[in-house]
């Protein structure tokens, strides 16, 4: 089994529709993060979060919430896509000393 | 500008040549360096860690970083088909929040 998981794999929704996507990990690491990808700019930074009760901005938050329901788990939800929400979207984990950081397979979000 | 530049590329290369990667930044804390490999509809991997300036190899692969430059290159040896991928280098200050580059996409041609 993969040691960073996300759900679903593929998601095509509709604008304005509120959609979730899940990451669960296995790793053990407190650290877990959210990106968006997209072609030409690369891994952008959404939210990350050191513990369960640590929650943070990145670089792109607008239009995306995050919850932290444990250490393994990290969801990020957007509340009413809008179509150049239209990505793949990666989790990832990491240790607190070394800063490597282990990605999901990603989900690709289609926003029609 | 950007913190870190990377040439998109693609770069093409017959099958055996030596492959040449790099990544520039300005952010002179950045002491954490990595290259990540990523397939197409995967997720990125972690290939190469380098902390601070020197050289790292494993196998095929050589990283360099040049702090004084603020240059970091990856090299890849008798390249193979299985190397075509996009090659993400990424760096930070702490082990908090990693910096990547856009991503070279590499083909390696038999």
């Amino acid at each position: 089994d993969a040691d960073v998981t996300q759900t679903p794999r593929n998601r095509i929704t509709k604008t304005g529709k509120r959609i979730m996507l899940e990451c669960s990990q296995t790793k053990g690491h407190d650290r877990m993060y959210w990106y968006r990808q997209d072609p030409g700019l690369g891994l952008r930074l959404i939210y990350y979060s050191f513990d369960v009760k640590d929650i943070n901005k990145g670089e792109i938050s607008d239009g995306y919430s995050v919850s932290r329901q444990a250490q393994a788990k990290f969801s990020l939800s957007l509340e009413s896509a809008i179509p150049n929400q239209t990505a793949l979207y990666f989790c990832a984990t990491s240790d607190s000393w070394q800063g490597i950081q282990y990605f999901g397979a990603g989900t690709r979000l289609s926003v029609l | 500008q950007k913190e870190v530049e990377q040439d998109p590329g693609p770069l093409s290369v017959p099958e055996g040549a030596i492959v040449s990667l790099n990544c520039t930044y300005s952010n002179s804390a950045f002491q954490y360096f990595m290259w990540y490999r990523q397939y197409s509809r995967k997720g990125p991997e972690l290939l190469m860690y380098t902390y601070s300036s020197g050289n790292k190899e494993d196998g095929r692969f050589t990283a360099q970083v040049d702090k004084s430059s603020k240059y970091i290159s990856l090299f890849i040896r008798d390249s193979q088909p299985s190397d075509s991928a996009t090659y993400l280098c990424a760096m930070a200050g702490t082990a908090s929040k990693l910096t990547f580059g856009t991503g070279t996409r590499l083909q390696v041609t038999l």
